[in-house]
């Protein structure tokens, strides 16, 4: 199975760099998922990592090592907007324990 | 596309009343997925169908809850009966195939509040 863990809460100014770490556990894993959820939203996908290494995409990215079982998301030029929560979620060989993370609620401040 | 089309958006119903609760999945997506969000637990997945069937249903949390999926087309996710306890956001969600580097879909969810 798995076990997600993320900080809780992060706050950064606009127009800086933040960085969000996500650690997990799992005996057979498949790929990690990262999602922004604004309050009272749904989650919307952002990025997906199944290699080692970083993918970017336009101000996000996300990077995973397998071996260490760690991942983090990127998010460059800050703006206003991306005040939201972060989620990881990950999943094993079977496909199955789509868990999601507790996700990291990220302030960011003018 | 229409995206995830999740029925009612709010609810509101007195302890020991059935809910169900409605999801259209994304025309084409194979896997649909049902979640619950708290404060307190987070998201949590209560099952997922694939290809209409279910195959993990571990994160169901006790016999009141149960859900189906006839077709294609739509899924249910019934509590019978209802508790204060079971009042969440719920989530429907869709992919186009598990474990593709598509992500979920999600709907907009449907906020219960059982009294």
């Amino acid at each position: 199975g798995q076990n997600i863990d993320q900080p809780t809460e992060m706050t950064a100014t606009e127009g800086a760099i933040v960085q969000i770490n996500c650690t997990y556990q799992t005996s057979g894993f498949n790929g990690l998922f990262w999602y922004q959820q604004h309050a009272g939203e749904a989650p919307t996908f952002l990025s997906y990592n199944v290699l080692d290494g970083l993918e970017e995409k336009g101000r996000f990215s996300s990077f995973l090592s397998r071996s260490k079982g760690y991942s983090y998301l990127l998010l460059k030029e800050l703006q206003m907007k991306d005040s939201a929560s972060y989620l990881c979620t990950g999943f094993d060989n079977y496909g199955q324990n789509f868990v999601f993370g507790p996700g990291t609620r990220l302030s960011v401040l003018p | 596309d229409a995206g995830v089309i999740q029925s009612p958006r709010h609810e509101v119903t007195e302890m020991g009343q059935e809910v169900t609760l409605r999801c259209k999945p994304i025309s084409g997506h194979n896997s649909l997925f049902w979640y619950r969000q708290t404060m307190m637990r987070g998201l949590e997945l209560l099952i997922y169908f694939n290809n209409n069937v279910p195959i993990d249903d571990s994160g169901m949390p006790e016999d009141r809850f149960s859900a189906k999926m006839p077709n294609a087309s739509f899924s249910t996710l019934k509590i019978q009966p209802s508790e204060p306890r079971d009042s969440a956001v719920y989530f429907c969600a869709s992919s186009l195939a598990r474990g593709a580097n598509y992500g979920y879909t999600f709907g907009s969810g449907t906020r219960l509040t059982v009294v």
